[in-house]
């Protein structure tokens, strides 16, 4: 079985801060690996994913990833967050044909 | 020329009832997936549809009945509903079993 952990509950940054949010996998087999954003009110949007290839990758809106396949990570960084990146995220990995998510991330960013 | 919607938005009915969410994409997607978010905004998914046909059935009452009319299609009907099912329900669809395309969400409210 598919299980994904993201290690922070919430985090609370000021404006120009850098984000990265953990997130660790366990699978057995070749994994796809995504970040979703949800926010406020509204529907989960994928921001990047990873399938093969070169391990960091970028997304939309400044958002990239690394995956470490060592420590079976895919950590989610943001160099310099704005007030609209407030916003619950999530990992989540696709195995056995389901994806499965993280308990996901609350961002708060302050102005 | 939206991707995946869903109707209603929102749902409030009482204890005991009997309602239907129903999920349209048009994407030309073969797989489909209804979700449960619940109030701590932890996703779980509790069905998928590949080309009408079921593919995964998580551990959900029997209370929750997906149908699938046509691959664009993917309903969930839920009988007798209780107070645990107030949650926001996401539909979504995904090429194969890829990266997956998320609905509104329906906001469902058992009083």
């Amino acid at each position: 079985a598919q299980s994904v952990s993201q290690h922070n509950h919430h985090v609370i940054l000021s404006e120009a801060a850098s984000l990265e949010l953990g997130c660790n996998y366990s699978y057995g087999g070749t994994v796809n690996l995504f970040w979703y954003v949800q926010y406020p009110g509204q529907h989960l949007q994928l921001l990047l994913k990873y399938f093969s290839g070169d391990p960091l990758v970028k997304g939309i809106k400044g958002f990239e990833a690394e995956f470490i396949k060592s420590k079976f990570s895919f950590n989610l960084r943001k160099p310099s967050v704005q007030w609209s990146d407030t916003a619950e995220y999530f990992c989540a990995v696709n195995g056995d044909y389901k994806l499965s998510f993280g308990a996901g991330t609350t961002v708060t960013v302050r102005a | 020329d939206t991707a995946v919607s869903q109707t209603p938005k929102y749902l409030v009915t009482q204890m005991g009832n009997d309602k239907s969410i129903k999920c349209e994409q048009n994407l030309g997607h073969d797989t489909m997936y209804w979700y449960k978010q619940d109030s701590k905004k932890f996703l779980k998914i509790m069905f998928s549809y590949n080309n009408k046909e079921l593919i995964i059935n998580e551990t959900v009452p029997n209370r929750f009945s997906p149908k699938s009319p046509d691959k664009a299609h993917l309903n969930l009907h839920i009988n007798s509903l209780e107070l645990g099912d107030s949650a926001v329900y996401f539909c979504a669809s995904s090429p194969r079993s890829y990266e997956q395309y998320f609905g509104p969400g329906t906001r469902l409210t058992v009083t």
